[in-house]
């Protein structure tokens, strides 16, 4: 069965600085793996997804994950934090070789707050 | 283009009481599904559906039932409401079988009293 993880219930950043929201995942195959984000009283808005090619892969708003297949690991990365990043961060992950029609699990979430 | 529409946006339920969560999307999308979101527990699967006349479960499936009659739509229905059922339901399309992100509708903030 497919699940991800989240470790950290909340990141907390420093404005300038760079920020990493952890995620790590467990399938029975090569994952589809998505980053979302949720802004405060606001639905959930996609951020990047990796599905196969270079690990590293690029999203909106200046976000950057890197898959890493033998830590089964999707961090969430971005060179240098904002004030409005603040919000709440999911990972979600996919199984295309489960099935033709698998599900799409989500993370616990992480709360993530720039401090000026 | 209307996305993900979810009705209604807010609904007070007292215990025991039923009700039909709607959920419809305009993208063609076959893959539909229905999230709960509690806080400290993320988003987690109700229900989902790769198609008309298709549903399968999810993480958390007891005391939800879904019907999938046609492709633009998903209703989720609690049949006996309870207070662990308070919790903002968000419903979810996407195409399936591909790399497609999932579409979300608003949410609906549910509390049962």
């Amino acid at each position: 069965a497919q699940s991800v993880a989240q470790p950290e219930d909340q990141v907390n950043v420093a404005e300038g600085n760079p920020l990493t929201v952890k995620c790590t995942y467990s399938v029975s195959g090569n994952p589809y793996l998505f980053w979302y984000v949720q802004y405060p009283n606001r639905g959930l808005q996609f951020l990047l997804k990796y599905i196969t090619g270079d690990n590293l892969v690029k999203g909106s708003y200046g976000f950057e994950a890197e898959f890493n297949k033998s830590q089964t690991s999707f961090h969430l990365k971005k060179p240098s934090a904002l004030v409005s990043d603040s919000a709440l961060y999911f990972c979600a992950v996919r199984d295309p070789w489960y099935s033709s029609a698998s599900k799409i699990i989500f993370g616990s979430g992480t709360r993530l707050s720039i401090r000026p | 283009n209307a996305g993900v529409t979810q009705t209604p946006k807010f609904q007070v339920l007292k215990t025991g009481q039923s009700m039909t969560l709607q959920c419809a999307q305009d993208m063609n999308h076959e893959y539909m599904s229905w999230y709960r979101q509690d806080p400290g527990m993320g988003l987690r699967l109700i229900h989902y559906s790769v198609g008309a006349g298709i549903t399968d479960q999810g993480e958390v499936p007891n005391g939800y039932n879904v019907s999938r009659s046609t492709t633009e739509d998903f209703p989720l229905r609690l049949l006996s409401a309870a207070p662990s059922q308070t919790s903002v339901y968000f419903c979810a399309s996407t195409q399936t079988g591909t790399d497609s992100p999932l579409h979300f509708g608003n949410g609906t903030r549910l509390t049962v009293t």
